[in-house]
């Protein structure tokens, strides 16, 4: 069975600093997708990165990367030069259809002015 | 991605009453998708809506209770019948576009049952 695990349920960061939120998942798969949505008190839902399983070279968009690790099963998410608009929760995610999506249980962020 | 207008955005319901919540995209997708998310947890997916066809349920999620609609390409909406305080939470509307495999979501409708 595909499961999503994010391990830290709230991280803080001092604006302008970087942090790393850990995400780890389970398939039997070696095709596959993943992603990172935040989602800020407007509660909206956005797409922040994905990354495609058969890609070895990170993802990155702007300020956001990924270290994914696919032997390990690891897809942690870097936010360089923080902002306090990124504070947010932040959910990893897991697709090998593109239809049936499965989602962590979030990593709630804040960002220290 | 595509603009995806949800509403209401936010309502308090009487119990036992039902309410529709209507998913608006600006553009034809390939796929729709109902998610719950209760309050402090993640996303559960209710239904796949397929267009002019019976949705898809998920375990644990029932047609007469949560019945969905899909008469076109651009547009669904998701019923919460009967309702009760175990029904709040906030409704996601998602779609997946002919290309890709990425979903993208609506705003969110915040439903707390009283």
């Amino acid at each position: 069975a595909q499961t999503v695990t994010q391990s830290q349920p709230e991280m803080s960061v001092q604006e302008a600093e970087t942090v790393t939120l850990s995400c780890t998942y389970d398939t039997s798969e070696s095709d596959y997708y993943l992603f990172w949505y935040k989602q800020p008190p407007s509660r909206q839902m956005i797409l922040v990165i994905r990354q495609e399983a058969y890609k070895q070279q990170n993802a990155t968009e702007n300020r956001f990367s990924v270290n994914f690790q696919k032997a390990a099963k690891s897809f942690s998410l870097k936010i360089s030069d923080s902002q306090l608009g990124d504070a947010a929760m932040y959910f990893c995610a897991y697709s090998f259809t593109g239809n049936q999506f499965y989602f962590g249980t979030g990593t709630s962020l804040t960002v220290i002015p | 991605s595509a603009v995806i207008s949800q509403k209401p955005s936010r309502d308090i319901c009487q119990r036992g009453t039902s309410l529709t919540i209507q998913c608006q995209v600006d553009s034809q997708v390939t796929m729709m998708f109902w998610y719950r998310q209760q309050p402090g947890q993640s996303l559960t997916l209710i239904a796949t809506a397929n267009q002019g066809s019976e949705a898809t349920y998920e375990s644990g999620f029932v047609i007469d209770k949560f019945p969905i609609s899909r008469p076109n390409l651009t547009f669904s909406t998701l019923t919460v019948s009967n309702m009760s305080p175990e029904d709040s939470s906030i409704y996601l509307c998602s779609v997946k576009m002919s290309s890709g495999n990425t979903i993208y979501f609506g705003e969110g409708s915040w439903l707390t049952v009283v």
